[in-house]
């Protein structure tokens, strides 16, 4: 079975200041992990995921997230936040090998809300 | 392409009422989902389609049944609503089953069951 631990469930943070969202997860099986993001009043995105290779992955839009195995970890960070990254951020992992569909564990989320 | 769509986006209903959610995609994935979302616990699958005509029990199906009659749509209903169904209903496909695969959600509808 897997679980996924969000340490924060809110951030405050104020403009142009770095921020970092917490993520630990247990497995008993090799996941792949992902973060989304779910803006005011819409659906989930796909904001990063980790495959495989290189432990540090990276978005478009400046986020960053750091697979750590021996920590089972994968935290988010962005060096400087905008207004417009209030929204919620949500840690899931999918087992490597889920027995038929894409099972997406995900925690409960963090509420990041940037101030001026 | 507009991607995952929800019908309707709000809804109230009283208790043991029925309705039906509309899920529709136009990405030619196989595979559908219906989550929902209460606070402070992320979202929990209720059911899942792995092809036209097939369907299949998620982590808290209970009061929920789900038809997949065409590729593009996913119908979640609700027999006799209950309170303790009020939430965010997302709706969500991907490609293949795979645990790679990025999942697509639509923009969500919002019941209060009364």
């Amino acid at each position: 079975a897997q679980s996924v631990t969000q340490l924060d469930s809110q951030v405050p943070v104020f403009e142009e200041a770095p921020v970092e969202l917490r993520c630990n997860y247990s497995s008993s099986v090799s996941v792949y992990l992902f973060w989304y993001v779910q803006y005011p009043n819409q659906g989930l995105q796909l904001l990063l995921k980790y495959l495989s290779g290189s432990t540090l992955v990276e978005s478009i839009n400046g986020f960053e997230a750091e697979f750590n195995k021996s920590q089972t970890s994968f935290h988010l960070r962005k060096p400087s936040v905008h207004i417009s990254d209030t929204a919620e951020y949500f840690c899931a992992v999918s087992p490597m090998f889920s027995g038929g569909y894409n099972k997406l564990i995900f925690g409960a989320g963090t509420r990041l809300a940037v101030h001026p | 392409n507009a991607g995952v769509t929800q019908t309707p986006k709000f809804r109230v209903l009283k208790t043991g009422q029925s309705m039906t959610l509309l899920c529709a995609q136009d990405m030619n994935h196989e595979y559908m989902y219906w989550y929902r979302q209460d606070p402070g616990m992320g979202l929990r699958l209720i059911h899942y389609s792995v092809g036209e005509g097939t369907t299949a029990k998620g982590e808290v199906p209970d009061g929920y049944n789900v038809s997949r009659l065409k590729k593009q749509n996913f119908l979640l209903g609700l027999e006799s609503a209950a309170p303790s169904q009020t939430s965010v209903y997302f709706c969500a496909s991907s490609y293949t089953g795979a645990g790679l695969e990025t999942q697509y959600f639509g923009p969500g509808t919002r019941l209060l069951v009364l």
